[in-house]
């Protein structure tokens, strides 16, 4: 099965910050990647799929790039609704492996 | 509006049976795959199970595999989560998921329920 590895698991930056985060398959996977947010008692929402589709109502500044095994997403100008945990996922065949996550806290 | 909505959830013995629900509504739930993901307390997702559109194929993690049943009735606009041999590492909130439908394989997940926690414990 592919393994799916996030990078860093967490990290702190301030309001206005630009941000990325990756997340790197074991196996090349194309550009079946998702990324999900997370806040804390909250379900997953979906910001990006395959690699660089935003999702609607996601804002602009959430953006995905990559392919084969490494991608990333990017927050440019963080907000404070953006402190959260992201998941990315592979998709297109089963198992739908989930990186670890990467929680984003307040510097 | 899409929602889903999960119940069941509840505390159980280890080796004890449960059966977990979903039923979605605002939008034609026959035409979706659907997927259970949980999420053990302070840790990551973890992806459990899934059912094409027409129920005809199912797919497991290999943690619950022969253990868990995945189902759905699309009358009812339901699927459901039979987790039968449950263990203490089976604790998590658990989520019923919609496949987003963006290609023909399985894609992302663009709907969650709520969640509804299941807790093994002697």
């Amino acid at each position: 099965d592919i393994q799916m590895t996030q990078s860093p698991s967490s990290l702190s930056a301030s309001v206005g910050d630009r941000v990325t985060i990756t997340c790197r398959a074991s196996q090349n996977i194309g550009t079946y990647l998702n990324w999900y947010q997370q806040k804390p008692g909250k379900a997953p929402k979906l910001l990006i799929y395959e690699t660089s589709s935003l999702q609607s109502g996601v804002p602009s500044r959430f953006s995905g790039s990559g392919s084969g095994t490494d991608f990333s997403l990017t927050i440019n100008s963080l907000q404070p609704e953006d402190f959260a945990t992201y998941y990315c996922q592979k998709s297109y065949d089963t198992p739908l492996t989930f990186g670890g996550g990467t929680k984003v806290d307040i510097k | 509006e899409v929602q889903l909505v999960e119940s069941g959830g509840a505390l159980v013995k280890p080796g004890g049976s449960l059966r977990l629900s979903c039923e979605g509504s605002g939008f034609r739930f026959s035409f979706y795959s659907m997927n259970w993901v949980r999420q053990a307390p302070g840790k990551g997702l973890e992806w459990v199970a899934s059912i094409s559109s027409s129920g005809s194929n199912t797919y497991y993690a290999d943690s619950v595999k022969g253990r868990f049943t995945i189902s759905r009735d699309s009358a009812k606009n339901s699927q459901y989560l039979q987790m039968n041999s449950l263990r203490v590492e089976d604790t998590a909130v658990y989520y019923c998921a919609r496949d987003a439908r963006y290609s023909s394989a399985w894609s992302a997940i663009d709907y969650w329920g709520q969640g509804t926690l299941v807790a093994v414990s002697s």
